[in-house]
Order: structure tokens, then sequence, then C-alpha cells
């Protein structure tokens, strides 16, 4: 059972613009939610964090919002460049465990 | 510094066949991961090490796939008699223990076909 779900395979995007990642949980005990970006041939790397206790976090260019009731998160990136074409994963985890729950990711494309 | 690395990148196997997945965290990471990443799905997490402990071992798949870490660095994944749906890339992460699982590190990956 997915607990972690991306709907959204792709997303093209124009340059400037802004990108909006979207990432769903039915779990609710998750605590802390992280976005990764991955290039091909490459590991995941680490993008940006929320704690359930805030409802957003941002840094430079990305901004990660968090409705706990609709157990629901968002990936905003403003302004859109072409460096940031890759997966995108959205993942959980609760405080105690071990793991992190991925999503299956979504393909951003920017476009120039 | 260097960050996690991973041997080989790429490995074909026939069916049946044994393989070892190496793994070198970054220095000083006492935790580290393992996950299974299959096409077109994210990774799913496989096993967790605290140091040299195995603390976690319940998304191993099957008793045919075994990790350690002797001596609380470098791990290894072996998967033994090896089957066409273990074909996936095996991902190892390493971070900082921490309240949560924040920031963890991953390496490039280790992609498996079995024939």
């Amino acid at each position: 059972d997915q607990q972690v779900k991306q709907n959204s395979p792709s997303l093209s995007v124009q340059e400037g613009r802004i990108s909006i990642l979207n990432c769903d949980y039915t779990n609710s005990m998750f605590d802390y939610f992280l976005w990764y970006k991955k290039y091909p041939a490459e590991g995941p790397t680490f993008l940006i964090s929320i704690s359930s206790i805030k409802d957003k976090n941002e840094d430079g260019r990305f901004t990660v919002f968090l409705n706990k009731s609709a157990k629901h998160l968002s990936l905003h990136i403003v302004p859109s460049q072409p460096g940031d074409s890759a997966v995108y994963f959205c993942a959980a985890s609760q405080t105690g465990a071990n793991n992190l729950f991925f999503g299956t990711g979504t393909r951003l494309t920017v476009i120039p | 510094g260097a960050g996690v690395s991973q041997s080989p990148r790429y490995k074909v196997a026939k069916r049946g066949q044994d393989v070892a997945l190496r793994c070198d965290p970054i220095s000083g990471h006492v935790s580290l991961f393992w996950y299974q990443q299959a096409l077109g799905q994210g990774p799913e997490f496989l096993t967790y090490f605290q140091n040299e402990a195995q603390l976690d071992k319940s998304g191993l798949p099957s008793d045919r796939f075994f990790a350690e870490r002797p001596e609380g660095s470098v791990s290894t994944l072996k998967i033994q008699r090896t089957q066409q749906e273990d074909s996936a890339v095996y991902l190892c992460a390493s971070s900082l223990p921490g309240a949560h699982q924040e920031t963890q590190y991953f390496g490039p990956g280790t992609r498996l076909l079995v024939l």
C-alpha cells in the first residue's frame, strides 16, 4: 500500500514560471516531510524539508507547503530554471522510525 | 569531502547467480540505509544499520537478501540466487543519527539486471 503518492508523473513548465509539484500521504503518523531531486544516473539529493509543526518552509527559490488536515504537501519552485529539470521525489518519515517512505516521483521539465 | 559511493555501478547477473553490492558511506555517518528502486517507482526501504548493528531489516523482500556492516563503515548487500524480479537500482544512503531521518545522503546506486 503506497503511503506517499505523487499523482502527476510529469510536469512541463516554461522557464521563469512557477513549478508546483504535489504530494499526498495517508499515514497520519508522518511528522517530517522531505523533497529530493534526482538527475539521471545519480542518487537522490536532498532539497528541502518541513516538520509537521510548520506549514511552510522556504529556501531561496524553493518553498514547501504542508496542509496536515488534507495530508497534502507541495513544492513550489519560483522562478523555474532549465537546470531544475529532474525527477522530484516526495518522502515522509515519523519520529522513531528508521526509514523514509517515498512517492513515485514527478519528472519536471523546464522549457527554455 | 567524498559522498556516498557504491560499486559496481552496473551489474548483469544470470538468474540464480549470487551478487554482492558495496556501499561506502560518508565518513562519520553512523546510520546507513539500503533502498530498492524498481523502474518507475520511488525508493523502497530494505534495511537500516546504526554502526555495525542491523536494527531494522523489515524491508528485505526475502531470505535471499542479506546485508552486513561488520566494522560499522562499509556495507554489503548480498542477493543469493537472483531472480528477474530483483532487477532494480539499489541505493545506499547514510546520515548522522537524529530524531528524524532528514538529510539522508544517497549514493549513485547500483543498477542490477537479472537475465
